[in-house]
C-alpha cells in the first residue's frame, strides 16, 4: 500500500518560516492536500491540489509538490499556527493516504 | 454555510454493529464526493471510506473492507457508514468530510463535521 512520511515535529520561532515535508514514491505525480488540526478541533483544509488555497486561508500558507516530496510552507509563523499538520494524497489502490502528522511548535 | 453533523456514535460490544449518519447542508450534496475519516484521541487521521457524488463508486481502507459499508441518500442529503463486526481497534472519533470535487478520488477535504465517538468495548 502507498505511504507518505512526515517529520513528527517541527519547531519555528515567531515570524520565521516553517517548512513541513511529506515524502512518498513519485508523490509529485499525485495531488497533495494539507490540513491543520488544533487540539479538540476538526481538521481544516489549508492547501489542496498541491498549491491551491481555499478561501479564508491566509496567504502565509503555501504548498509545493515535486519529485518525491511535497512541502507546506508557513511564512511569518504566528503563535496561532501552533498545531498538528497532516499531508494527504490519493492512490488508486490504497485510497486516501494521510501522513502521520507533524506537530508544529512556535517557540 | 456548509454544515456537516455526524450522529450515531455509541458504546458497542466487540462483534456488534453501528450505523453512523452525517446530515449535510449548505451545498448541493449531489455534486460532491464524500468521505469518512476516523481518529483515535491523541493519534493521527485515518481515512475510512469514499463515495463518489453519484454513489456508483466506493472504496475502503483495508482495515475496514468487508465490514463497513458507505452509502448516501440524495433525498435526505445524508451520508451513512454501516459498521459491522466491530473491533476494539475501531474505537475512534468518526468524521464525515466533503471533497472539493465530485470525482472518484480525493482532491481535498474542505469541510469536516465535529465527529461522533465510537467506543468498542466489552
Amino acid at each position: 500500500s502507498y505511504e507518505v512520511t512526515q517529520p513528527p515535529s517541527v519547531s519555528v520561532s515567531p515570524g520565521q518560516t516553517a517548512n513541513i515535508t511529506c515524502s512518498g514514491e513519485q508523490l509529485g505525480d499525485k495531488y497533495v492536500s494539507w490540513y491543520q488540526q488544533r487540539p479538540g478541533q476538526s481538521p481544516v483544509l489549508l492547501i489542496y491540489q498541491d498549491n491551491k488555497r481555499p478561501s479564508g486561508i491566509p496567504e502565509r500558507f503555501s504548498g509545493s509538490n515535486s519529485g518525491n516530496t511535497a512541502a507546506l510552507t508557513i511564512s511569518g509563523t504566528q503563535a496561532m499556527d501552533e498545531a498538528d499538520y497532516y499531508c494527504q494524497t490519493w492512490d488508486s489502490n490504497t485510497g486516501v493516504v494521510f501522513g502521520g502528522g507533524t506537530q508544529v511548535t512556535v517557540l | 454555510e456548509v454544515h456537516l453533523v455526524e450522529s450515531g456514535g455509541a458504546v458497542v460490544q466487540p462483534g456488534g454493529s453501528l450505523r453512523l449518519s452525517c446530515a449535510a447542508s449548505g451545498f448541493t450534496f449531489d455534486d460532491y464526493t464524500m468521505h469518512w475519516v476516523r481518529q483515535t484521541p491523541g493519534k493521527g487521521l485515518e481515512w475510512v471510506s469514499i463515495i463518489r457524488r453519484d454513489g456508483t463508486y466506493t472504496h475502503y481502507a483495508d482495515s475496514v473492507k468487508g465490514r463497513f459499508t458507505i452509502s448516501r441518500d440524495s433525498r435526505k442529503n445524508s451520508l451513512y457508514l454501516q459498521m459491522n463486526s466491530l473491533r476494539t481497534e475501531d474505537s475512534a472519533f468518526y468524521y464525515c468530510a466533503k471533497d472539493t470535487a465530485g470525482f472518484r478520488d480525493a482532491r481535498g477535504l474542505d469541510y469536516w463535521g465535529q465527529g461522533t465517538l465510537v467506543t468498542v468495548s466489552s
